[in-house]
Order: structure tokens, then sequence, then C-alpha cells
């Protein structure tokens, strides 16, 4: 069975600074992954996502990730940080077409 | 595209009563996802149509919980004798099968049993 684990539940940190959000899956086969953003009474919007090809993965607003496949993460990272990007960040996996998410990461940026 | 929409966006109920929740995918999306989030926890698998076939329901849908998609277009989803437990955000999401694996979230449903 697939499952995805979060292993912070709370990120803070300051304006300006390196932030990495972890994500580890478990999964016995290839699959699909995604980091997906929610900021306060809104739904989900997709950030980026990882089908094949280049591990290194990138969203227009300067968050990346990067497949491990022996390590199973797909860590989410960007080098500055914008008081913009406070909101619930979920990793999750996709394999017969439904998507499993993690438990989230609030990422909580102070000025 | 107009996004996918669903309404209402707020329901407040009193326990034992029957909410309907609608949900509009992305036009020409042959897929449409439920999901219900609850606070502080990641959004939870209920059930997901390919056309107006319910391909798959999660052990979380009890028989208080029924979908329906009937024309393949907007879905609806159904609970019946509302409980306080039910109390949550419900998610439709939409996707073109065979491009990308994308899925597109709405706003959400909000429901809180009182």
């Amino acid at each position: 069975a697939q499952s995805v684990t979060q292993l912070d539940s709370q990120v803070p940190v300051f304006e300006e600074a390196p932030v990495e959000l972890r994500c580890n899956y478990s999964s016995s086969v290839s699959v699909y992954l995604f980091w997906y953003v929610q900021y306060p009474n809104q739904g989900l919007q997709l950030l980026l996502k990882y089908l094949s090809g280049s591990t290194l993965v990138e969203s227009i607003n300067g968050f990346e990730a990067e497949f491990n496949k022996s390590q199973t993460s797909f860590h989410l990272r960007k080098p500055s940080v914008h008081i913009s990007d406070t909101a619930e960040y979920f990793c999750a996996v996709s394999l017969t077409g439904k998507l499993i998410f993690g438990q989230g990461t609030t990422l909580q940026v102070k000025p | 595209d107009t996004g996918v929409s669903q309404n209402p966006r707020h329901k407040i109920t009193k326990r034992g009563q029957n909410v309907t929740f609608r949900c509009d995918p992305i036009s020409e999306h042959n897929r449409l996802y439920w999901y219900r989030q609850t606070l502080g926890q990641g959004p939870e698998f209920l059930t997901y149509f390919q056309n107006e076939a319910q391909l798959e329901k999660s052990r979380l849908l009890s028989d208080r919980f029924s979908a329906e998609r009937p024309k393949g277009s907007f879905s609806t989803l159904e609970i019946q004798r509302t409980e306080q437990g039910d109390s949550a955000m419900y998610l439709c999401a939409s996707m073109i099968l065979g491009t990308g694996n994308t899925i597109y979230f709405g706003e959400g449903s909000w429901l809180t049993v009182v």
C-alpha cells in the first residue's frame, strides 16, 4: 500500500531564509509525486509534480523538489522564502489515478 | 478553463439532517474525485468517477454517504442523517485521464454539523 509521510508538521522560518519541507513515500512500484499548496480557507493548488525524466522539478514561484528513488523522498525546497509563502503544503503520491496525501506541513514565514 | 466549482461553499446543518453538495468539474474532464479534509489533516480520498461510472469507494464512505455523476458531468455528494463527526471540508477535484495525471481541486465545501 502507498503512504506518504511529511516529517515536519510545522516549519517556522524567517523571510528570505531557505527552507526544506520533507516528504517520504512508501510504494512497491513507481509512482507519480506531487506537491500541493493550500492557503487559508481555500482549496489545493498544484505546486509541482514529478512524473518521469529529470529528478529535479521546479515551480514558477521559485520552489523546487527532487525525486530520490533510493531514499524514497521528494523534499520541497526554496532558497529564499517570502511572507506570501505562508501556507499549508501537502505532498502526495499517485499510482492508480487517485492521490494519497501526507498530513501536511505548515510553513510559517516570519518577518 | 473556469476551474472546478463547488457549492454551497459553507453549510451549517443540524445533526440528523441531510445535506447535498454539488461539484462542477472542469469542462471535458472525465475523472471526478471527492475528498474529505478535517482541520490539521491532509485530504482523505472518498470516491472517484470516470465519466458516469463510480470506480472506487473508500471505506470512509459509510452507508450514509452517496455520490452520483449521472451524466458524466457534474456530481453530487449527499450525506444522510448527518453526525457531528461529518463536520469537515469536502473537496471535489477533476482530471483528464492520460494528460499527466494532474488533478485540479475546487475551493471546497465546508460542512458544520451542530
